[in-house]
């Protein structure tokens, strides 16, 4: 059984330029939320989706959107890149929002980098 | 503010040595009390949890917590520390059931041989 999977590992951006990452959840996992770690920090909290919707949000700008699909999998959308959005993030996988704060399952995560 | 705190940025243990790391919360009600461990290059895997009940929470590889209303405080520790212990742990918190959860900054763990 796989676990949560992130997809790119690795990325290199430019200011200004848009990225999509993606994350497939744990099988059976229908609520998949974002989170963003920057260097020598805690996870922050960005969205969560279930049932292809936005659901909770962290205190992120519109510039960071998402989408849930139809197979669980979602994606994190980040426009007009700054250098400040350097950083590890994280997708983490849970079954049945909402049932209270149901232990979350980790991807590696994807690092960006914003130069 | 609301915040979760872990005061210590880095530990060193010797290897064999017993650890605690500490954890203190800032919000009203019990919250749910999560500890996750780090290592490098890797996601956050669950080491253990409390929602209710015993205030001694056993988790995955030998760790334990507890949780202290009186001191807010939901200490991680374990007797014996081994090498492949060395990693990051974060304390975090969900002040109440549908809220979202919140990552103290994490603690570093060094282990010495």
């Amino acid at each position: 059984d796989a676990g949560v999977t992130q997809s790119p590992t690795h990325l290199i951006k430019t200011r200004g330029q848009q990225v999509t990452l993606r994350c497939s959840p744990k099988s059976g996992h229908d609520t998949v939320s974002w989170y963003q770690q920057a260097l020598g920090q805690g996870p922050q909290f960005i969205f969560q989706y279930y049932e292809e919707e936005e659901r909770q949000r962290g205190n992120f700008p519109d510039r960071f959107s998402g989408h849930q699909f139809p197979n669980y999998s979602s994606e994190l959308n980040v426009n007009a890149l700054l250098l400040g959005d350097s950083a590890l993030y994280l997708c983490a996988s849970s079954p049945k929002w909402p049932s209270g704060p149901n232990e979350q399952f980790f991807g590696p995560g994807t690092r960006l980098t914003v130069l | 503010a609301q915040s979760v705190t872990q005061p210590d940025i880095h530990i060193t243990v010797s290897e064999g040595a017993s650890l605690e790391l500490r954890c203190n919360y800032s919000y009203g009600a019990t919250p749910y009390l999560f500890w996750y461990v780090q290592s490098p290059g890797q996601g956050l895997q669950l080491l253990l949890k409390y929602f209710s009940g015993d205030t001694l929470v056993q988790g995955i590889k030998g760790f334990e917590a507890e949780f202290k209303r009186s001191q807010s405080s939901f200490n991680l520790r374990k007797p014996s520390v081994h090498w492949s212990d060395a990693a990051e742990y974060f304390c975090a918190v969900v002040p109440n059931r549908d809220d979202k959860i919140i990552f103290g900054k994490g603690t570093r763990l060094h282990i010495l041989p």
